[in-house]
């Protein structure tokens, strides 16, 4: 088992249709938890970054952490199509190497 | 603020030359800079990890000979692919943290290199 674990997709959505990604993880060490954002043949892109357990919004974009059920989600509302991308999660623990364990990313597609 | 950028963004090589790239974080001095590569549909794989004026610390199975890293500064690391093979092509992708930002990793937008 990946310490890790997305579904690589590919997810298709029409234009304005809200949009779930989700990560589950396995090390219950994890305290920090992020999204990013890839387009192809670019950078990742930090989104969002939550500590520990909660919700956290910003515009359209809502991260979620249920460390209980070691489970993370992205919430996409009134999605664009500029939002097609690969969305990878990260996790770390606290302190250490500050080196996150990524996801393989989920690519999004949103169609006019 | 946290931009990382990277050069060259795509360069094609023949076989058995050197190809280097360089990482620069633009607006913050960077605690740490990493150095990924990432086949396509696939997820970042880490190569190394290297601090300013330290030897770099790579993951098993990077060969150090072939990756040469050096992190001349707080804001300046490159990657050195030494004796390139066909193989060897792939997009690289650096990324730099800042202890004042919370240590998160800022990505550069990555090279693309074709080795022929």
């Amino acid at each position: 088992q990946k310490e890790v674990e997305q579904d690589p997709g590919p997810l298709s959505v029409p234009e304005g249709a809200i949009v779930s990604l989700n990560c589950t993880y396995s090390n219950s060490a994890f305290q920090y938890f992020m999204w990013y954002r890839q387009y192809s043949r670019k950078g990742p892109e930090l989104l969002m970054y939550t500590y520990s357990s909660g919700n956290k919004e910003d515009g359209r974009f809502t991260a979620q952490v249920d460390k209980s059920s070691k489970y993370i989600s992205l919430f996409i509302r009134d999605s664009q199509p500029s939002d097609s991308a690969t969305y990878l999660c990260a996790m770390r623990n606290s302190g250490g190497s500050y080196i996150p364990t990524f996801g393989r990313g989920t690519s999004l597609i949103v169609h006019p | 603020g946290a931009v990382v950028s990277q050069h060259p963004s795509w360069v094609i090589c023949k076989s058995g030359t050197s190809v280097k790239i360089e990482c620069r974080s633009l607006d913050f001095q960077a605690t740490t800079m990493f150095w990924y590569r990432q086949f396509p549909k696939q997820s970042l794989m880490l190569m190394a990890t290297s601090n300013e004026g330290s030897k770099a610390t790579y993951e098993q199975g990077v060969e150090k000979d072939k990756f040469l890293i050096n992190h001349a500064s707080l804001t300046l690391s490159t990657l050195t692919v030494t004796s390139a093979h066909p193989e060897d092509s792939s997009f690289y992708i650096c990324s730099a943290n800042d202890r004042d930002r919370g240590y998160e990793q800022y990505f550069g937008p990555g090279t693309r290199l074709t080795v022929t």
